[in-house]
């Protein structure tokens, strides 16, 4: 099993819509988690870390599930600009971050 | 201005060629990475380095080579070991949690 997993998409959406990622992870030790968002040949960008109570930045909402061990993005009101691919990035104190395969969206207009 | 550089942002090399990929970071940033991303897949880690003097293999560090000379520098070299060097190539530094990375070098190898 992978560390982290998550569904390689494509999601494509119609503009406007929102749209929900998801992301496992299989060490339970893992203590920080982050969402990235990485556009064509491009480096990864941080989008916004994740916290136990969940937090909210604008249109993105994410979320961490610690006793089914994932964490979700939630994209409201889907924009042209959102088009992108969406790294679950784990880490364990200490260690280093495993990065997800990522998972591309594209909004349609 | 303070981040991450990497030069160049291409590079070609012939088969059996050693060559080092620049990193540079303004951050203050104590931990640096290199990771290697091929087309469709998520990044795998090459090397890292916590702290000057001192650096890690990674998960697929065979072929490569790095220094941690300078807080500020971590260059990695790809050499004629490596048995697909094609790849984009990122480096990146953290600070307590979080990473932050740099433009990445697209390395093809004809």
């Amino acid at each position: 099993r992978k560390e982290v997993e998550q569904d390689p998409g494509p999601f494509n959406v119609p503009e406007g819509a929102t749209v929900a990622f998801n992301c496992t992870y299989s060490n339970s030790a893992s203590q920080s988690f982050f969402w990235y968002r990485q556009d064509c040949r491009k480096e990864p960008k941080l989008l916004m870390s994740v916290y136990s109570s969940g937090n909210e930045d604008g249109r993105f909402t994410a979320q961490l599930n610690r006793a089914s061990q994932y964490i979700s993005l939630l994209i409201r009101d889907s924009k042209l600009s959102d088009s992108a691919t969406y790294l679950c990035v784990v880490n364990v104190i200490g260690q280093n971050f495993v990065f997800g395969p990522g998972t591309r969206l594209s909004v349609l207009p | 201005d303070g981040g991450i550089t990497q030069s160049p942002k291409y590079l070609f090399r012939k088969e059996g060629q050693n060559v080092t990929l620049s990193c540079e970071q303004n951050l203050n940033h104590d931990a640096m990475y290199w990771y290697r991303q091929d087309p469709g897949q998520g990044l795998r880690l090459i090397y890292y380095s916590q702290i000057v003097n001192d650096f890690q293999k990674g998960d697929i560090a065979e072929g490569y080579s790095v220094s941690r000379e300078k807080k500020e520098s971590f260059p990695l070299t790809v050499t004629s070991a490596q048995k697909n060097p094609t790849a984009f190539y990122l480096c990146a530094s953290s600070l307590h949690n979080e990473q932050f990375f740099g433009p990445g070098t697209r390395l093809t190898v004809l």
